[in-house]
């Protein structure tokens, strides 16, 4: 399959720690989105990387950054959980060039106890 | 700021009967407007796009700047259409899209 893949699919964790959540985008795609769907929340925009370098950056607390290594796998990490970062967290990627068609992972469901 | 409204959170109708999905937005200049669908136990993809004015599987979104909307229109709705739909914004200056809540559309048989 040479869709995005987001592992891991789920995880559960305790508040205080910190985790990383993986993604790969479609063969030949530069652009990499991270969006956070919580519970009676629509999808919210994190962050974007193109081609290695942030792109665009929504509203990601300062206890989550990102990154897009050179294979253009990219990495959320989100540290001090909180409670209230339990979400579904969507990876997207696109070739940079078509504005809105974005391709997206199953994403990865991230429960905070 | 960009947003996107969609006031229903639930939709339901019958099969055969026409369906609108409303969408409204907030944006002061030139937006760029898509509807996604996920279907269940599908990935989020994208359904349309107003600038390519474009009718998929039957389903078709005029935008009106006056009224600032898009609302999604089916004239008969089939039951494989029940899914998730989610109204998305771009400014056109950059690619990061900005989504609606979504509406669960549920058709019933």
């Amino acid at each position: 399959d040479s869709g995005v893949t987001q592992t891991p699919k789920h995880l559960i964790t305790a508040t205080g720690q910190r985790v990383t959540l993986r993604c790969s985008p479609r063969s030949g795609d530069l652009s990499v989105y991270w969006y956070q769907q919580s519970l009676d929340q629509g999808l919210q925009f994190l962050i974007q990387y193109y081609n290695g370098e942030e792109r665009a950056k929504g509203n990601i607390l300062e206890r989550f950054s990102a990154q897009q290594f050179p294979d253009l796998h990219s990495e959320l990490n989100l540290s001090s959980l909180e409670l209230g970062d339990s979400a579904l967290y969507f990876c997207a990627s696109s070739t940079g060039t078509i504005t809105g068609e974005l391709f997206f992972g199953e994403g990865s469901r991230l429960t905070v106890l | 700021a960009q947003r996107v409204t969609q006031p229903e959170k639930l939709l339901s109708v019958f099969k055969g009967a026409p369906v609108e999905l409303k969408c409204n937005y907030s944006y002061s200049g030139s937006p760029e407007l898509f509807w996604y669908v996920q279907y269940s136990r599908q990935r989020l993809q994208l359904l349309l796009r107003h600038i390519s004015r474009e009718s998929i599987k039957g389903f078709t979104a005029d935008l009106n700047k006056g009224e600032t909307s898009f609302h999604l229109k089916k004239p008969f709705a089939q039951e494989e259409d029940s899914a998730m739909y989610y109204c998305a914004l771009s400014d056109g200056g950059s690619e990061k899209l900005v989504f609606g809540k979504g509406t669960k559309l549920t058709v019933n048989p």
